[in-house]
């Protein structure tokens, strides 16, 4: 079955670093993603992975590990915009490409 | 930029009663999806839908749900009796098919069934 875990909620100040964990377990992996949700909002794209390492995107940067079934975003130089719900989902193709969400990291940013 | 589109943004029904909600993906897309995402919970998986047929279906999607595609732009998701739990942000999305490509989802129709 599929199975992802990531922190229900963070709080982190305005202008530092956060990052936010997720592990995940697939039977057939076929990339990781990041989005953004603010409440009553659709998911916005942020990142994906699908091979090992580090992908930056401007202050944004996704790490993927195979092997360890483990991702995690970097979110630098916050601001408070970036309060919002970070959901790490999988994608998995056992025929559809269809994507399995975690339930989401309430970020919370304070000044 | 093209966007996945939906209509209504929120419908109110009563219980028992149909719904239609009504999407319109990206042109070149070949893959078109439903989730919903109850208040406070996580988004989930209902179905994916390619090639005019029905690809996969999560367990949520029961005999109550039905999806098609009319014509050559619209997807719609047909809820036959809606329940009290049907009660949902519902959304739909669409992607190219290549393996790196990323899905684009609609900004969701509001679903509230009294």
């Amino acid at each position: 079955g599929q199975n992802i875990d990531q922190p229900t909620e963070m709080t982190a100040t305005e202008g530092a670093i956060v990052q936010i964990n997720c592990t995940y377990q697939t039977s057939g992996f076929n990339g990781l993603f990041w989005y953004q949700q603010h409440a009553g909002e659709a998911p916005t794209f942020l990142s994906y992975n699908v091979l090992d390492g580090l992908e930056e995107k401007g202050r944004f940067s996704s790490f993927l590990s195979r092997s360890k079934g483990y991702s995690y975003l970097l979110l630098k130089e916050l601001q408070m915009k970036d309060s919002a719900s970070y959901l790490c989902a999988v994608r998995d193709y056992t025929g559809g490409f269809k994507t399995i969400f975690g339930a989401g990291t309430r970020l919370f940013v304070k000044a | 930029e093209p966007e996945v589109t939906q209509t209504p943004s929120h419908q109110v029904t009563q219980m028992g009663q149909e719904v239609i909600l009504r999407c319109v993906p990206i042109s070149n897309h070949l893959y078109f999806y439903w989730y919903r995402q109850i208040l406070g919970q996580k988004v989930e998986f209902l179905v994916s839908f390619y090639n005019n047929e029905i690809s996969e279906k999560s367990e949520i999607f029961d005999d109550q749900f039905s999806v098609e595609r009319p014509d050559g732009s619209n997807f719609t998701l047909k809820i036959r009796s809606t329940k009290l739990e049907d009660s949902a942000m519902y959304f739909c999305a669409s992607l190219v098919g290549s393996v790196s490509d990323t899905q684009y989802f609609g900004p969701g129709t509001r679903l509230t069934v009294l």
